[in-house]
């Protein structure tokens, strides 16, 4: 079974750093393109980072570019995001995907939450 | 900036019914790149559509997909009780990359 499984969230003050991880399973990970994506409250999705299947190219949304670093283990078919600098509006559900057909995302985990507060 | 608007905001039909679902882009885009995502309370959401007509690995045939330039429609025929959820458009382009739309919510009465 193709699956993506987030950890890694949790409650964070405005400042601080977290790191969340992605475990992949049921395909060929190190063929992939792998994403996060967040979601705020009320439903907005939005874009945050992606990796190339050897983890040599990235890019990231502007609103968390130098504050979030995206990478990868394929020995560990894992996928990381290390978040610093982070603000409240950083609160959000974070879900990893895998890169699908003509840059969509065929595959979600379950997402893990990241609340930003004092 | 490439907006994506969704309509309508809500739609509430019965069992049966067809949903008609608009995705609009603020300018014409390459419909190769556009997509449709459902969610449901509770899940991550999940590809029913790329590329504007394509139907994602199992997805019934009830979902379809058309458009091009800058209006898109996702189909639903034959609504079933388990098609509530909100439901998503997203275009990538190279610059912003990734844009989602606001979601539409389909209730089923």
């Amino acid at each position: 079974e193709v699956q993506l499984v987030e950890s890694g969230g949790g409650l964070v003050q405005p400042g601080g750093s977290l790191r969340l991880s992605c475990a992949a399973s049921g395909f060929t990970f190190s063929r992939c393109w792998m994403y996060w994506v967040r979601q705020v409250p009320g439903g907005g999705l939005m874009y945050v980072s992606r990796i190339n299947n050897d983890g040599s190219f990235t890019t990231y949304a502007d609103s968390v570019k130098g504050r979030f670093t995206i990478s990868r283990d394929n020995a560990e078919n894992t996928l990381y995001l290390q978040m610093s600098s982070l603000r409240a509006e950083d609160s959000a559900v974070y879900y990893c995907a895998r890169g699908g057909p003509n840059h969509a995302f065929d595959v979600w985990g379950q997402g893990t939450k990241v609340t930003v507060s004092s | 900036e490439i907006l994506l608007t969704q309509s309508p905001g809500t739609l509430s039909l019965s069992p049966g019914e067809r949903a008609t679902l608009s995705c609009r882009v603020s300018q014409s885009l390459n419909s190769v790149y556009l997509a449709w995502y459902q969610q449901k309370p509770g899940q991550a959401p999940r590809l029913l559509i790329y590329s504007a007509s394509y139907r994602a690995t199992g997805i019934p045939d009830r979902f379809s997909g058309s458009g091009s330039g800058t209006d898109f429609t996702l189909t639903i025929n034959r609504l079933q009780p388990e098609d509530s959820a909100v439901y998503y458009c997203q275009h990538y382009t190279t610059s912003p990359e990734w844009t989602f739309g606001p979601g539409t919510r389909v209730e089923i009465k």
